[in-house]
């Protein structure tokens, strides 16, 4: 009963540096989104994909690209690591109208 | 722009001390508030989904309210498992994607 799987769980970057955070849902859903958490500031949108080939914009989108693979997977890349971007990433997924689903986050620290 | 704020920020209560948390929101055309329960280390929880003014939904000790302007969590006589951070959040006919407040941090002392 996996739901919603996000890997890597923990990562460490040097200003700079790319990398790809990853996520799958098993559950047939049709809208996928990625959001950063940080401490005071609640969960906040960064991209979203509300069905396979399509993605849009959030609230905090800048320094991020995501890719819609395929229904299943939806991954966020960062190209050039910020220490602002340290964050706790989490990535949900739902049918329109329905609850969104979580994953347990990727927690990433940019040093 | 949709907006939700949540309160009190941290609230401390003795096992089997009923409360209610509180969930204030402004949206352009609501399609669900949603409370979610999140645990340290972990990802948000869904509870409940609340879609119109008068609903209610319950669950064990929990009861989630909406009015035209908030919704309350109502937790009864809570036990120390309760003990967590509840999340609000709002769907509103904009774009996709939930709009959060920063959460109750609620400890319950057994």
């Amino acid at each position: 009963n996996a739901g919603v799987t996000q890997t890597p769980k923990f990562q460490v970057l040097k200003t700079g540096q790319s990398m790809t955070l990853q996520c799958a849902q098993d559950m047939n859903h049709n809208s996928m989104y990625w959001y950063r958490q940080d401490p005071g500031m609640g969960l906040r949108l960064i991209y979203y994909s509300a069905s396979e080939g399509t993605t849009d914009k959030g609230e905090v989108p800048n320094g991020y690209n995501v890719s819609r693979l395929n229904k299943r997977e939806f991954s966020l890349r960062l190209e050039s690591a910020a220490p602002s971007q340290t964050s706790v990433y989490f990535c949900a997924s739902s049918d329109r109208g329905q609850p969104q689903h979580f994953g347990d986050g990727t927690r990433l620290s940019i040093l | 722009e949709d907006q939700v704020t949540q309160s009190p920020e941290a609230l401390r209560l003795q096992e089997g001390e009923s409360s209610s948390l509180n969930c204030s929101y402004t949206v352009s055309g609501l399609r669900g508030l949603f409370w979610y329960r999140q645990d340290p280390g972990k990802g948000p929880e869904f509870l409940f989904t609340l879609y119109s003014a008068g609903e209610e939904k319950e669950k064990e000790r929990l009861k989630a309210t909406l009015t035209k302007k908030e919704s309350f969590l109502h937790i009864t006589a809570p036990k120390p498992e309760d003990s967590a951070t509840y999340l609000c959040a709002v769907e509103g006919g904009g774009a996709d994607g939930l709009t959060f407040g920063k959460g109750t941090h609620l400890i319950i002392q057994p």
